[in-house]
């Protein structure tokens, strides 16, 4: 079964910090992989999502992620994160079947 | 062109009571997904929908059922409410040849 793993249950940062979000999934085949996120009292937009080609996707907002086949993983970066960017970031991938398959989301507090 | 739209935005039922959600998806969209959110669980799949035929389902019990209608238009219904299924509802469109999916502003439903 494919499951994903969010390890980051919750960061902290001040405002020009970088980010990185860590983003493992298990399933050995073909997956196209998402990063959302929801922002206090809105609904989860989609940041950016790889199905194939170059393993270093951009996305909205200056955020970006990169594939590592061999790891697994997909993690989420942004060099320098302002206030704007608190919310609650989701990891998501779908392997074989049309499921969306979550982790268990990313708390990012960003303080000025 | 309009977002996924949910209605009712929330819900206060009791236990034992039903309830039917429903999602109008992105004009053009064939695909209807269900989630539910919680604080401990995060996302989780109920189930998807692709031109009226249920295609995906997650691991919820059979009090969780839903449809969908000739106008891609979903429903979703809980029979025999449990205080734990109090949760935020999502629902989410996507095109019929992608899997990137475009979710509502969920249905809020509390359990009493």
């Amino acid at each position: 079964a494919q499951s994903v793993s969010q390890h980051n249950h919750h960061v902290i940062l001040s405002e020009a910090a970088s980010l990185e979000l860590g983003c493992n999934y298990s399933y050995g085949g073909t997956v196209n992989l998402f990063w959302y996120v929801q922002y206090p009292g809105q609904h989860l937009q989609l940041l950016l999502k790889y199905f194939s080609g170059d393993p270093l996707v951009k996305g909205i907002k200056g955020f970006e992620a990169e594939f590592i086949k061999s790891k697994f993983s997909f993690n989420l970066r942004k060099p320098s994160v302002q206030w704007s960017d608190t919310a609650e970031y989701f990891c998501a991938v779908n392997g074989n079947t049309d499921k969306l398959i979550f982790g268990t989301g990313t708390r990012l507090q960003v303080f000025p | 062109k309009a977002g996924v739209t949910q209605t009712p935005r929330y819900l206060i039922k009791t236990r034992g009571q039903q309830v039917t959600l429903s999602c109008s998806p992105i004009s053009g969209h064939r695909s209807v997904s269900w989630y539910q959110q919680t604080p401990g669980q995060g996302l989780q799949f109920l189930f998807e929908y692709f031109s009226e035929t249920q295609r995906n389902k997650g691991n919820f019990p059979g009090r969780f059922s839903g449809r969908q209608f000739s106008n891609s238009r979903s429903e979703m219904n809980v029979s025999t409410l449990e205080l734990g299924d109090s949760a935020l509802y999502l629902c989410a469109s996507s095109p019929q040849a992608t899997y990137e999916q475009y979710f509502g502003p969920g249905t809020r439903l509390t359990v009493t």
